[in-house]
């Protein structure tokens, strides 16, 4: 399996503009993840999806953020307009859960945002 | 609100000492307690461990949960320069609404020097 795939790997935009970051989950996976990671806010949960359904989406840190899951294979994180600000390494992340048992969550490589 | 501390924030050794990492949590309705090793990249799943004094181990990485006591500790033993990263403990929760989440540590930063 390729494992998790993100898109692009490297972003560099300026302050205003609209930024979408891409992911598709390990095949069979049905919760997806996404997480920002700062030097001083470390890893933080933004949004996460099971089965294509957004469950909570409260870390999302205001309206410039969204998400979505069109399908099992694809989700997108968008931010409109950019701040510099949202500069941070964004990780996609996906796992298999069967009823009340999860199993572990594989990350992607990251999307490193720079907003100037 | 969950809660997962680890201790110490970092960590500098040489090559060849053991070293030992914590990790306590406060988390309702308690599932798992995962480990994962971040380099320069994204973090990479070690472990997983649901139940209480059965170690978990690979090559010399080992790890043990007390839920009684409520932590974790992760040994790397004969330690490597390549042991050298962010090591992330995570606690899921149990019940149907949780869907696999995971409450992450700020995580541990392990230098080992030559």
């Amino acid at each position: 399996d390729a494992g998790v795939i993100q898109s692009p790997r490297h972003e560099v935009t300026e302050m205003g503009q609209e930024v979408t970051l891409r992911c598709k989950p390990i095949s069979g996976h049905n919760s997806l993840f996404w997480y920002r990671q700062t030097m001083m806010r470390g890893l933080e949960l933004l949004i996460y999806f099971n089965n294509n359904v957004p469950i909570d989406d409260s870390g999302m840190p205001e309206d410039r953020f969204s998400a979505k899951m069109p399908n099992a294979s694809f989700s997108t994180l968008k931010i409109q307009p950019s701040e510099p600000r949202d500069s941070a390494v964004y990780f996609c992340a996906s796992s298999l859960v069967a009823g009340f048992w999860s199993y572990e969550q594989y990350f992607g490589p990251g999307t490193r945002l720079t907003v100037t | 609100e969950d809660k997962v501390v680890q201790s110490p924030l970092s960590l500098v050794v040489h090559e060849g000492d053991t070293v030992t990492l914590n990790c306590s949590y406060e988390v309702t309705n308690f599932r798992s307690l995962l480990w994962y090793k971040q380099e320069k990249k994204a973090p990479t799943f070690l472990f997983m461990l649901t139940s209480s004094g059965i170690e978990k181990k690979s090559g010399r990485l080992s790890s043990i949960l007390d839920k009684k006591e409520l932590f974790s500790i992760l040994n790397i033993t004969a330690t490597q320069t390549g042991d050298s990263a962010v090591y992330l403990c995570a606690v899921g929760n149990a019940g149907g609404t949780s869907y696999g989440k995971l409450t992450f540590g700020q995580g541990t930063i392990l230098t080992v020097h030559p």
